[in-house]
């Protein structure tokens, strides 16, 4: 079956502008997570989406950061303002309710001059 | 809160020979630990997981052992090929259903 897929794939912004990215996740996945990675580094936990529970928004690095899931299936994440230190890959990931394997999207990847 | 350690941030092993990759955890209630491999610009993909009622798990040429007692966990790979360099990274489950992540290691397979 289609597996997680995001868009866009790349993105390259100014400074001070608002951007959105999308996630689809693999359809009848409960649970969605989303990280950032900037080059070279790890997985940074941003956000925490599980069935029509309250997100788990303790990973969000600032009040420019927000994210919605709607209808509990695609979810956006919102950058305002954007700063060059944003530039970085956002990864989504889904998980079934009764696993605990999450799978990765492609990414995106911000670029903010 | 759960902590998650990985060593070697990096490691260099000529092809053909193993490589071995650990992982600490703090949270001693955890009990499900995966491996992902990400290969440079794609992203993390599952390879191997283990839960806490098994110490061992083989897939070919990739096992995860666990040691609960030791709260520490790790990834073997045997005779390596050029295909396995990648950043692998480990991970624990904590309560929440989150995943704490380890820092990765970049495992470089010299020909």
């Amino acid at each position: 079956g289609a597996g997680v897929s995001q868009s866009p794939s790349n993105k390259v912004t100014e400074k001070g502008k608002d951007v959105e990215l999308r996630c689809d996740p693999i359809s009848g996945h409960t649970a969605l997570y989303w990280y950032r990675q900037s080059l070279g580094q790890g997985l940074e936990f941003l956000i925490y989406f599980q069935g029509n529970s309250a997100p788990d928004k303790s990973g969000l690095p600032s009040d420019r950061f927000s994210a919605e899931r709607t209808g509990g299936s695609v979810s956006t994440l919102t950058i305002q303002r954007t700063q060059q230190e944003d530039s970085a890959v956002y990864l989504c990931a889904s998980r079934f309710e009764i696993t605990d394997t999450q799978y990765f999207g492609p990414g995106t990847r911000l670029t903010v001059l | 809160g759960e902590n998650v350690e990985q060593h070697p941030s990096t490691l260099s092993v000529q092809e053909g020979d193993s490589a071995v990759i650990k992982c600490t955890y703090s949270d001693s209630a955890s009990n499900y630990f995966p491996w992902y491999k990400q290969e440079l610009g794609k992203r993390p993909q599952l390879i191997i997981d283990i839960r806490s009622n098994v110490g061992e798990k083989k897939d070919q040429r990739i096992a995860v052992t666990l040691n609960k007692t030791a709260k520490h966990f790790s990834l073997h790979i045997t005779e390596t090929q050029p295909e396995d360099s990648a950043v692998y990274f480990c991970a624990a489950r904590d309560s929440n259903y989150q995943l704490i992540w380890g820092a990765g290691t970049k495992l470089i397979i010299k020909p």
